[in-house]
C-alpha cells in the first residue's frame, strides 16, 4: 500500500473561489506529479517536480499552481476555480531513479 | 510528444477466460511500459510493467508482452476473476520523468 494521501477527497465549490488540493507522501520521493482525469478518459500530466523547489509545467495546458517547498508536500492551487476545472485531480510521487509512480486515491473536484 | 492509442475501451469477458489488452506508442525511445489497475473510487495502482530490454514478464495470472519493432505492448489476464474487474491503463515513458497514459479498458469479468 503507498503511503500517498490527497485530500480533500471529494469537493464542491463555486466558480470564482480560491482552493488548494493537498497531496502529501510519507515515501521520501524526490518526483511527484499532478494528474488531471476525466471521467473514463486518460490521465492527463500537468505539472511535476523533480524534488524541493523545482516544478515545470505538463504537456496539458492548466490554470493550477504548484509549489514544492518541502520533500513530502506536493499542493495545487486553483486562484479562481471555474466549471470547466470539474474533473479528478491524481497526485502520484516516484523515487529517484525507479519508474514505478504511486497514486493518491485522488480528489474529485466540481465547480458549479 | 509520446502518443499511446489503447484497445478496446471496453472489454467483457466470462468468469475464468482470458483478457488481452493492447497500446500501441509512437516514440521509439520510449523504454518504460507500467500497466496500471483503477478500482472505483481509487488511484491507479501498477500491476505490472516492462522494459524495453525484455519482451515478456508475467506475474502469476497476468502477463506483459513488447514488441519494440511494432512498437506495441499487450496486458494478458488468465483465469479472470471478478475482482479482476476494473479500468486498465497502459502508459509509455521515453524519459523516466513523463509517463503518457492510454485511454483506458473497462474490464467486467462476468460471474
Amino acid at each position: 500500500e503507498a503511503d500517498i494521501y490527497q485530500t480533500p477527497r471529494y469537493l464542491v465549490i463555486g466558480t470564482g473561489k480560491k482552493i488548494t488540493l493537498e497531496c502529501s507522501q510519507t515515501m521520501g520521493h524526490d518526483k511527484m506529479y499532478w494528474y488531471q482525469q476525466d471521467p473514463g478518459m486518460e490521465l492527463h500530466l500537468i505539472h511535476y517536480s523533480y524534488g524541493v523547489n523545482s516544478t515545470e509545467k505538463g504537456d496539458l495546458s492548466s490554470e493550477s499552481t504548484v509549489s514544492r517547498i518541502r520533500t513530502e508536500h506536493f499542493p495545487l492551487t486553483l486562484e479562481s476555480a471555474r466549471p470547466s476545472h470539474t474533473s479528478q485531480y491524481l497526485c502520484a510521487s516516484r523515487r529517484e531513479g525507479v519508474e514505478t509512480q504511486y497514486f493518491g486515491p485522488g480528489t474529485r473536484l466540481l465547480v458549479l | 510528444g509520446e502518443n499511446v492509442e489503447q484497445h478496446p475501451s471496453t472489454l467483457s469477458v466470462q468468469e475464468g477466460d482470458s483478457a488481452v489488452i493492447k497500446c500501441t506508442y509512437s516514440d521509439s525511445a520510449s523504454n518504460y511500459f507500467p500497466w496500471y489497475k483503477q478500482e472505483l473510487g481509487k488511484g491507479p495502482q501498477l500491476i505490472i510493467d516492462i522494459r524495453s530490454n525484455v519482451g515478456e514478464k508475467k506475474d502469476q495470472r497476468i502477463a506483459v508482452t513488447l514488441n519494440k519493432t511494432a512498437k506495441h505492448f499487450s496486458l494478458h489476464i488468465t483465469e479472470t476473476q471478478p475482482e479482476d474487474s476494473a479500468v486498465y491503463f497502459c502508459a509509455a515513458s521515453p524519459t523516466g520523468n513523463q509517463f503518457y497514459f492510454g485511454t483506458g479498458t473497462s474490464l467486467t469479468v462476468i460471474p
